[in-house]
């Protein structure tokens, strides 16, 4: 049973800062790697989508990596924001899924940004 | 705009009253979902459908119906509420290897 951890479980940084947010997966049999993003009482919006066969995606000041190998993915946030704060989740979708495009969720990492 | 769009966004309501949260999406997408947000237990999903008149279980079904009539349209039913189906709520849908869109989310109370 696929299993997604996301360290740490908090984080507070200044702004201005880069960042490192962790993602880890024990079955390494995935499809893709999302990272979406929620702030409070919303919905989830996607950030990024890796693909298996791809290393990284990037989107602004967004990086994310993926080493499908060793389980693990990471987000990067170069020059932090006070409008960064938010909770980042990580999701998998199986490659075994067949038909279910189920995602299976890390906990998230509550990001906040000071001024 | 694509969107994902779901209602009511919140409802307290009685147990044993039959309620239904609709979901709506306009990409055109083959694959629905209805996922669970409880603290300390993150996201789990409830039912999925693959396309219209296919629908099937998820992680954590019991409890819940689901429909899918029209390719747009996937409603979740819970024809008995309990206690213990107050969560945040949301609604999926995606298409082959694209990423997953989320509707904003419904906040359930059940007393």
């Amino acid at each position: 049973k696929q299993e997604v951890t996301q360290i740490p479980a908090a984080l507070s940084v200044p702004e201005g800062e880069n960042l490192v947010l962790n993602c880890s997966f024990t079955d390494s049999a995935i499809y893709n790697l999302q990272w979406f993003r929620q702030d409070p009482g919303k919905g989830l919006t996607s950030l990024l989508l890796i693909q298996s066969s791809q290393r990284e995606q990037t989107s602004g000041r967004l990086n994310a990596s993926l080493d499908k190998s060793s389980g693990r993915s990471t987000l990067y946030i170069a020059a932090s924001q006070p409008g960064d704060s938010a909770t980042y989740l990580c999701a998998v979708r199986p490659w075994s899924g067949g038909s279910n495009y189920k995602l299976t969720f890390g906990k998230g990492t509550l990001l906040t940004v000071n001024p | 705009e694509a969107q994902v769009t779901q209602n009511p966004r919140y409802l307290i309501t009685v147990t044993g009253k039959k309620l239904t949260v609709t979901c709506s999406q306009n990409m055109n997408h083959e694959y629905m979902s209805w996922y669970r947000q409880d603290p300390g237990l993150g996201l789990r999903q409830i039912y999925y459908s693959m396309n219209v008149e296919v629908t099937d279980k998820g992680d954590v079904p019991e409890g819940y119906k689901v429909s899918r009539k029209e390719k747009r349209n996937f409603p979740l039913i819970l024809e008995s509420p309990s206690p213990n189906q107050t969560s945040l709520y949301f609604c999926a849908s995606s298409q082959g290897n694209q990423p997953q869109h989320f509707g904003d989310g419904t906040r359930l109370s059940i007393l």
